[in-house]
Formats: C-alpha cells, structure tokens, sequence
C-alpha cells in the first residue's frame, strides 16, 4: 500500500490563525480525500481533492474556511483558516489508489490540531 | 444516503476471549465495507475490506468479517483477542457509486482485560 506522510504530525495553534497541513504520498493516486475526527468521535468527510481543479466539499464545509489545493497526483494541502478553539481535531489525509477499483482507502497518521 | 451503524460505544473482553463487534449499513448500491482500527495517538489501519464474493473475509491481525446482505451487516470477529488489540474500532461504507467516498461508524471503543 501508498506511504502517507502527512506534516505537521501536530500543533497548537492561536485562535484567528491559519495553518496548512500536507499530505505527500510515495506513489502516483487517483484520489485524495480529507476528514476530520473531533475529540471523541468518528471521521467526517470534509472534501474531496481533485486534481488541477477544486476540490469538492462536503455539505457544511466551505472552500473560505478549508482551503484545499492538490497540484499534482502525490501531494495534497488543506488549510484550516481563521482557527476557532471548535476546530480543535484530527485531520486525516487518505488516498485510494485507483477509481473505481477494487482497493482501499489508506490513511496518513493524521494532524493533531489544538487551538488555544 | 450511506449510513454505518456501531451499536456498540465501549465493549469490554478478557484476553484469550472471543470477539464480536457489530457493524450495521445502509447503502443504496453493493457496497464496500472496511473495518479500521485506530489505536491511541495513530491513524487509521486497515483490518480488512469487502468488495464482493465470498461473504467471509480474513483480515490481519487474526480478524475476519462476515457480509450479510439480508441483515445488512458487516459484523467483526476474532477467537481469541490479544490486550495489543485495545484500541477503537471504525467500520466503514463506501463505493464508486458513491464517488468513493467513506462513511465512517461512530467507531467502538474496546478494552481488553488480563
């Protein structure tokens, strides 16, 4: 399966500030997804990375508030902006090899993101 | 719309016990289950998929799962459960129909007793 890494491992962040999380695979994927878990809970899907176009949010997340890039088939960024101590989570890269095939999505370790 | 039902928050098992974690979905097409495991401070593992055929799947880690179409359950088994496999537990629904995307359980706690 793809290595995930994904940086910063964790932070603690100042409300009102931004920070951007990246997610670098070892191989060339057809899908890049983002989610988060908030303490406590399950994953929820924020978006999906296209790439060399937008990527596609999920109902309740916004491009203003999680601005995400994807410039080529192995790297990915999410920006989680203007951080309220609610955006307190972790958020998880994953990537799925090929559309449509049989294979799985493989998640990074995750960003562990506390805002003070 | 893709739902994933663990009706179980937190189970508790001694070591050497069986296991069994429920894992109940809705899907509007054949679906692709996933079981992860989360341990404290990591990611998510994969424990083992379903995509079609045979309806009981061998996972690692000593786990296997059965697909139930008529019950519409994916539940999660192992014999004899180590304390290493203390950790929380995702079951997960997804599939090209569905733009790939995943729809996660609100994942079971599981404690292991010595």
């Amino acid at each position: 399966s793809a290595v995930i890494s994904q940086k910063p491992s964790r932070d603690i962040c100042q409300r009102g500030t931004s920070l951007t999380i990246q997610c670098q695979v070892d191989s060339q994927v057809t899908m890049m997804f983002w989610y988060r878990q908030q303490p406590g809970q399950s994953l929820t899907l924020i978006a999906t990375a296209n790439q060399g176009s937008e990527a596609t949010y999920e109902s309740g997340f916004v491009i203003d508030k999680f601005p995400i890039s994807r410039p080529n088939l192995t790297f990915s960024t999410l920006t989680v902006s203007n951080m309220s101590p609610e955006d307190s989570s972790i958020y998880l890269c994953s990537v799925l090899k090929d559309r449509g095939s049989n294979q799985p999505q493989h998640f990074g370790d995750g960003t562990r993101l506390s805002i003070l | 719309a893709q739902s994933v039902t663990q009706p179980d928050i937190h189970i508790t098992v001694s070591e050497g016990a069986s296991l069994e974690l429920r894992c109940n979905y809705s899907y509007g097409a054949t679906p692709y289950l996933f079981w992860y495991v989360q341990s404290p401070g990591q990611g998510l593992q994969l424990l083992l998929k379903y995509f079609s055929g045979d309806t009981l799947v061998q996972g690692i880690k000593g786990f296997e799962a059965e697909f139930k179409r008529s019950q519409s359950s994916f539940n999660l088994r192992k014999p004899s459960v180590h304390w290493s496999d203390a950790a929380e537990y995702f079951c997960a629904v997804g599939g090209p129909g569905g733009g790939n995307k995943l729809t996660f359980g609100t994942g079971t706690q599981l404690k292991v007793e010595l």
